[in-house]
């Protein structure tokens, strides 16, 4: 069965200090792999699409990274305005467009 | 920046009474979707919606729940008989193309509670 697992499920930072988040996937084949950003009580806003091992994304202070089995999200020098939950979703080749989500990773930055 | 609406944000209902939730997407998108988000748990694919039809559903989306498309711009899904567990975040989502090549855009979502 296709699963999408994502760790830590929560991260404490302090500002400025960098890290990763990760999704790992056990899929039979990756169309795509997607990063959200979502704030408490609003939906998920599209950060990253990626679709092969090796591809990197970037926007401001994040970087997504893939490979064959796993994604990271780096964040470096954090600051409060990036805490919120970050949700990764994946893609199955040969089977159904929707995406199937991970449970996210919940990040708070302190000041 | 275009943005998808979703009304009303917050909705209480009696167990077993109807509820529409409604949904202005994207005026130029073509794929419209509905997920739900059940308190702490991950965000669920309820139904996709392409060309005035269902084109997928999960097993969530069951014969208590519809899709319409009433007119050129509004996207609802009406849930025909409330149950506790239907209490979720429900957020409308919709795309420019299949594929999803470039992610959805989704709603700030409608809090559904049923009492």
């Amino acid at each position: 069965e296709d699963q999408v697992t994502q760790s830590p499920e929560a991260l404490r930072l302090q500002e400025g200090e960098s890290s990763s988040l990760n999704c790992s996937y056990t899929v039979s084949g990756l169309r795509g792999l997607f990063w959200y950003r979502q704030d408490p009580g609003k939906g998920p806003e599209f950060l990253f699409t990626l679709y092969s091992a090796g591809e990197e994304k970037e926007k401001e202070r994040l970087k997504a990274t893939l490979t064959k089995k796993e994604s990271f999200l780096h964040i470096t020098a954090p600051k409060p305005e990036d805490s919120a939950t970050y949700l990764c979703a994946v893609q199955v080749r040969g089977g159904s467009y929707i995406p199937t989500f991970g449970r996210g990773t919940s990040l708070i930055v302190h000041p | 920046e275009p943005e998808v609406t979703q009304t009303p944000s917050h909705q209480v209902t009696q167990m077993g009474q109807e509820v529409i939730l409604r949904c202005v997407p994207i005026s130029n998108h073509l794929y419209f979707y509905w997920y739900r988000q059940i308190l702490g748990q991950k965000v669920e694919f309820l139904v996709s919606f392409y060309n005035n039809e269902i084109s997928e559903k999960s097993e969530i989306f069951d014969d208590q729940f519809s899709v319409e498309r009433p007119d050129g711009s509004n996207f609802t899904l009406k849930i025909r008989s409330t149950k506790l567990e239907d209490s979720a975040m429900y957020f409308c989502a919709s795309s420019g193309t299949g594929g999803e090549n470039y992610g959805y855009t989704f709603g700030s979502g409608t809090r559904l509670t049923v009492v």
